[in-house]
C-alpha cells in the first residue's frame, strides 16, 4: 500500500503564476482534504472533496480551487499566486464511511515557494 | 483560523523523561486527534480520542480528555530522541480536523 502520494515534492513560482498540485489517497479511502501549513504554524483546511464534489470548505478565497477524479485522486489548484501562498501543502486521505471518528492519513507535502 | 493552542511551545527533555504536552480548544467535538510532523513533512497519525471518552493509550502514549475544560493532553513516556518533533492536536467537530500550533518537542540523547 502506497499510502497517500503527492506531487511535485517541491515547486517554485513567480507571483501572479497559476500552480496545480496532485495528491493520490491511501487505497480505500474516498474523501480528500488539503491544508495549507505556513513556516512554524498548525496546517490550515482549505478544502474537502467526496464523491468529486467539494463537501466544505475553510476561510481561503477563491484563488484556491479543486477537483477530484472518479478514481478518487485529487488536484489543488491556485490562481494569481501570492507571496503568501509560500506554504507546505498537505493532502490527507479518508474514508467517509467511517463517520467522524475516523483517523486521517496525510501525504508528505508539496513545498511551494512563491517568489 | 486554529482552534486549539498547544503548551508549551516548545519543550526540551533528556532521554528517558517524561512529556506532557496540553492542548485547549474552543467549540464542541466529536473527537480530538493528536498528529506528530518530523522537520515539516507530513504529519503522522498518533490516537483518536472520542469525546465520549477520557483516557486512552497506544504503546508509550497516554492521552486524557476532559470535555468541560476544553483540553486533552498528551504524554509520552520514556521518551527517547527520535520522539523530536512537533506534536499537534487536532479537533473534529462539524468540520475535518482543525489544528493548533503545535509543541516542538526536542529529545536530547
Amino acid at each position: 500500500d502506497a499510502g497517500v502520494t503527492q506531487s511535485p515534492t517541491h515547486l517554485i513560482k513567480t507571483r501572479g503564476q497559476q500552480v496545480t498540485l496532485r495528491c493520490s489517497p491511501k487505497s480505500g479511502h474516498d474523501t480528500v482534504s488539503w491544508y495549507q501549513q505556513a513556516l512554524g504554524q498548525g496546517p490550515q483546511f482549505i478544502f474537502q472533496y467526496y464523491e468529486e464534489e467539494e463537501r466544505q470548505r475553510g476561510n481561503f478565497p477563491d484563488r484556491f480551487s479543486g477537483h477530484q477524479f472518479p478514481n478518487y485522486s485529487s488536484e489543488l489548484n491556485v490562481n494569481a499566486l501570492l507571496l503568501g501562498d509560500s506554504a507546505l501543502y498537505l493532502c490527507a486521505s479518508s474514508f467517509l464511511g467511517g463517520g467522524w471518528n475516523t483517523e486521517a492519513f496525510f501525504g508528505q507535502g508539496t513545498r511551494l515557494t512563491v517568489v | 483560523s486554529q482552534q486549539g493552542e498547544e503548551d508549551p511551545q516548545a519543550l526540551s527533555i533528556q532521554e528517558g523523561e517524561n512529556a506532557t504536552m496540553n492542548c485547549s480548544y474552543k467549540t464542541s467535538i466529536n473527537n480530538l486527534q493528536w498528529y506528530r510532523q518530523n522537520s515539516g513533512r507530513g504529519l503522522v497519525h498518533l490516537i483518536l480520542i472520542r469525546s465520549n471518552e477520557r483516557e486512552k493509550h497506544s504503546g508509550r502514549l497516554r492521552v486524557t480528555l476532559d470535555t468541560s475544560k476544553k483540553s486533552s493532553s498528551l504524554l509520552i513516556t520514556a521518551s527517547r530522541a527520535a520522539d523530536t518533533a512537533s506534536y499537534f492536536c487536532a479537533t473534529v467537530g462539524n468540520t475535518p480536523l482543525v489544528f493548533g500550533k503545535g509543541t516542538r518537542l526536542s529529545v536530547i540523547a
